[in-house]
C-alpha cells in the first residue's frame, strides 16, 4: 500500500486565478496520476506524471490549463490555471504500487 | 476509445440482501479489474480487485467473477449491511491506463 496526501484539503478560488496542488508519496513510485472527480461524477484520469519528463494528457486536458510538475520519485503538483466555475471539482492523485491508491483529494470551489 | 460500462447506476436493496453491480469493458487488452467503494466525501478505497488469469474471486462478502470472452465483470455482496451504503466504480487496466465506470450508487436499508 501507500499512504498519499495532499495539500490543500480544499480552497475557494476567485475565476481566473490559479491554484497548485500538492500530492506526496510515503515510497518512489515511478508514475503518479491525476484524476478529477466532478460533483456525482466518476474519476476521469487527467494526466500521468513521470519523474524526469513531461506528463502526458488525456484528451481533452491540455498542459496549459493543468501544467504539472514531477521533481522526483516521491511528489508531484497539479496546477490548475485560469481557473472558470466549471473547474470546481476534487482533484486526486493516485499511484500504483501495484494496486492503485488515491490520495485524500482536494475540493475546488471556483467562484 | 477504451470504455467501461457500469450497471445500475443506482440500487437499492434490503438488509441482509445480495447486490450485483455489473461492468462491461472494450479494450480486450485489459487484465487487471479493481473494485472501489466511496463513501461520502472520501476517497475511493480498492475492496477487492481480479487479474485476467482468474474467473472468481472471493472475499468474505465479497466476490467477484470476470468473463473474459463477454468482457464482463460483476461485483456481488452477500449479507448487505447498512455500512455497505456508499458508491461502488469498477474500472479496467491495460497497460498504465485505468478506466473507470460510472459508478453504481448502493443504498442499504436497514
Amino acid at each position: 500500500s501507500a499512504v498519499i496526501s495532499q495539500k490543500p484539503s480544499r480552497d475557494i478560488c476567485q475565476r481566473g486565478t490559479s491554484l497548485t496542488i500538492q500530492c506526496q508519496v510515503d515510497s518512489q513510485v515511478t508514475m503518479m496520476f491525476w484524476y478529477r472527480q466532478q460533483p456525482g461524477q466518476s474519476l476521469t484520469l487527467i494526466a500521468t506524471a513521470n519523474q524526469g519528463s513531461e506528463a502526458t494528457y488525456e484528451s481533452g486536458f491540455v498542459i496549459d490549463k493543468f501544467p504539472i510538475s514531477r521533481p522526483n520519485l516521491t511528489f508531484s503538483t497539479l496546477t490548475v490555471s485560469n481557473m472558470s466555475p466549471e473547474d470546481s471539482s476534487i482533484y486526486l492523485c493516485s499511484v500504483e504500487v501495484p494496486e492503485q491508491f488515491f490520495g485524500p483529494g482536494t475540493r475546488l470551489t471556483v467562484l | 476509445g477504451e470504455n467501461v460500462e457500469q450497471h445500475p447506476s443506482t440500487l437499492s436493496v434490503q438488509e441482509g440482501d445480495s447486490a450485483v453491480i455489473k461492468c462491461t469493458y472494450s479494450d480486450s487488452a485489459s487484465n487487471y479489474f479493481p473494485w472501489y467503494k466511496q463513501e461520502l466525501g472520501k476517497r475511493p478505497q480498492l475492496i477487492i480487485d481480479i487479474r485476467s488469469n482468474v474467473g472468481e474471486k472471493k472475499d468474505q462478502r465479497i466476490a467477484v467473477t470476470l468473463n473474459k470472452t463477454a468482457k464482463h465483470f460483476s461485483l456481488h455482496i452477500t449479507e448487505t449491511q447498512p455500512e455497505d451504503s456508499a458508491v461502488y466504480f469498477c474500472a479496467a487496466r491495460g497497460g498504465f491506463k485505468t478506466i473507470f465506470g460510472a459508478g453504481t450508487r448502493l443504498f442499504v436499508k436497514a
